[in-house]
């Protein structure tokens, strides 16, 4: 069974650095075709991919939110780690960390719960 | 810049009607389609990837068409546990998504 939980802190500062984990469990990140996923969703409003991570460390960033984002993988830690520099309070949201699965065509097939952030001073 | 459209932004139905939502892409994309299911407080799930291609797990009254430009995701028969936001996403774009509220 395929697991995926985000943690980080409640509450950031704007301009800050905030540093998002994702620990999964069920599947290897060095599995072929396999890759995880950040997505955030502001409160009431749409989902917004922020970026992706592949099995052979290949990545990719949203265009709309790619400036300061980096996304690294530790694979004996079964971790993903998300960074985002400089924040504002238009970050405020929930953030999900996702699994891709081969041959899904950039669909994610589990999910975690969500983690929320608040970007406040 | 790449763009998703979707729509109706909002949808009002009964239990038993057969929903269509439509996602309109800014340019081809073949068949690189992904359609979720999100209900309030929750995560999003996986509906339908590939265009047409159903998760396991996901009801039959579920389906998803199209490709390039234009795709829609019907619903044959809307069931109360139906009631939901749905999106679609392409690569690393989602759709503003549809609220189908009941009617």
């Amino acid at each position: 069974q395929i697991t995926l939980k985000e943690s980080g802190p409640t509450l950031v500062k704007p301009t800050q650095t905030l540093t998002l984990t994702c620990t999964f469990s069920g599947f290897s990140l060095s599995t072929s075709g396999v890759a995880v996923g950040w997505i955030r969703q502001p409160p009431g409003k749409a989902l917004e991919w922020l970026a992706l991570i592949f099995w052979d460390d290949d990545k990719r960033y949203s265009p709309s939110r790619g400036a300061g984002l980096t996304i690294t993988k530790d694979t004996s830690k079964n971790q993903v780690v998300l960074t985002m520099t400089n924040v504002d309070p238009v970050d405020t949201a929930t953030y999900y960390c996702a699994h891709m699965k081969p041959s899904s065509w950039y669909g994610m097939d589990v999910w975690g719960q969500g983690t929320t952030v608040i970007v406040s001073s | 810049d790449f763009q998703m459209t979707q729509s109706p932004s909002t949808l009002s139905a009964s239990v038993g009607d057969r929903v269509t939502i439509t996602c309109r892409a800014s340019q081809g994309i073949s068949d690189w389609l992904a359609w979720y299911q999100q209900k309030p407080g929750k995560a999003p799930k996986l509906l339908i990837y590939k265009a047409s291609t159903l998760e396991s797990g996901v009801p039959s009254r579920f389906s998803g068409s199209g490709s390039e430009t234009e795709f829609t995701l019907t619903i044959s028969s809307l069931q109360p546990d139906d009631f939901a936001t749905y999106y679609c996403q392409q690569y690393l774009t989602f759709g503003q998504g549809t609220k189908v509220e009941i009617k």
